[in-house]
């Protein structure tokens, strides 16, 4: 079956630090890949997704390229904020088991002052 | 517009009773999904609904849970005999249409406690 897997947390950076969180996933089909974050006391937020094979995903300065001869969506970006501490999540989804999403565990970022 | 909401936002119970988490999802979205996520973990997927119809419930984890949609809005997930292990917190998601591609929108969740 599906399954994703994420780099384990937590994860602590200082400000305008670079930030990769890794994630690789196993699918059966050709499944579109996701980035959701969840800010304290907030409910899950789609960050950004990819489709298909060597697209890029992007927004509020994150990025994530679909690679799939890797099997991998890792998540970028080059300077973090204090405002990015948050858990971050990385999902598919795949034809052969319907529209559900399948998620990694989740990584908790602390972005220090 | 408004996002998906969810009602409760916290429920105790006790061991045994019965529960009704409910969910509003976003109007006009087709498709709507529960989730649970336990402490530490991700979601995971229960149900999925397109309209009405349950398209695919084979995440529910046993008989005691059950989930509607009879107007192709508004749905209830509905546990029965609860236990301490199905304290979590419940998540409802809504999107336009259903498939791979689509974005899924979270509620807040329920945070279920069963004492």
């Amino acid at each position: 079956g599906d399954s994703v897997t994420q780099m384990e947390g937590p994860v602590t950076l200082s400000e305008e630090a670079f930030l990769t969180i890794n994630c690789t996933y196993t699918a059966t089909g050709y499944p579109s890949l996701f980035w959701y974050v969840q800010y304290p006391g907030e409910g899950l937020q789609l960050l950004l997704k990819a489709t298909k094979a060597d697209d890029k995903g992007s927004n509020k300065g994150f990025e994530a390229t679909y690679r799939k001869e890797t099997t991998s969506f890792h998540l970028e970006k080059g300077s973090v904020q204090v405002s990015d501490s948050a858990v971050y999540f990385c999902a598919l989804s795949d034809e052969t088991s319907g529209s559900r999403l399948t998620f990694g565990e989740g990584t908790q970022l602390t972005v220090n002052p | 517009g408004a996002g998906v909401s969810q009602t409760p936002s916290n429920k105790v119970t006790e061991k045994g009773k019965y529960v009704e988490l409910r969910c509003d999802p976003i109007s006009g979205h087709t498709a709507l999904y529960w989730y649970r996520q336990s402490l530490g973990q991700g979601p995971e997927f229960l149900i999925y609904f397109q309209g009405t119809g349950a398209a695919d419930d084979s995440g529910l984890p046993n008989d005691r849970f059950f989930a509607v949609r009879p107007e192709g809005s508004v749905s209830t997930l509905k546990i029965q005999r609860t236990e301490r292990g199905d304290s979590a917190v419940y998540l409802c998601a809504s999107s336009f249409l259903s498939g791979k591609q689509e974005t899924q929108y979270f509620g807040p969740g329920t945070r279920l406690l069963v004492l």
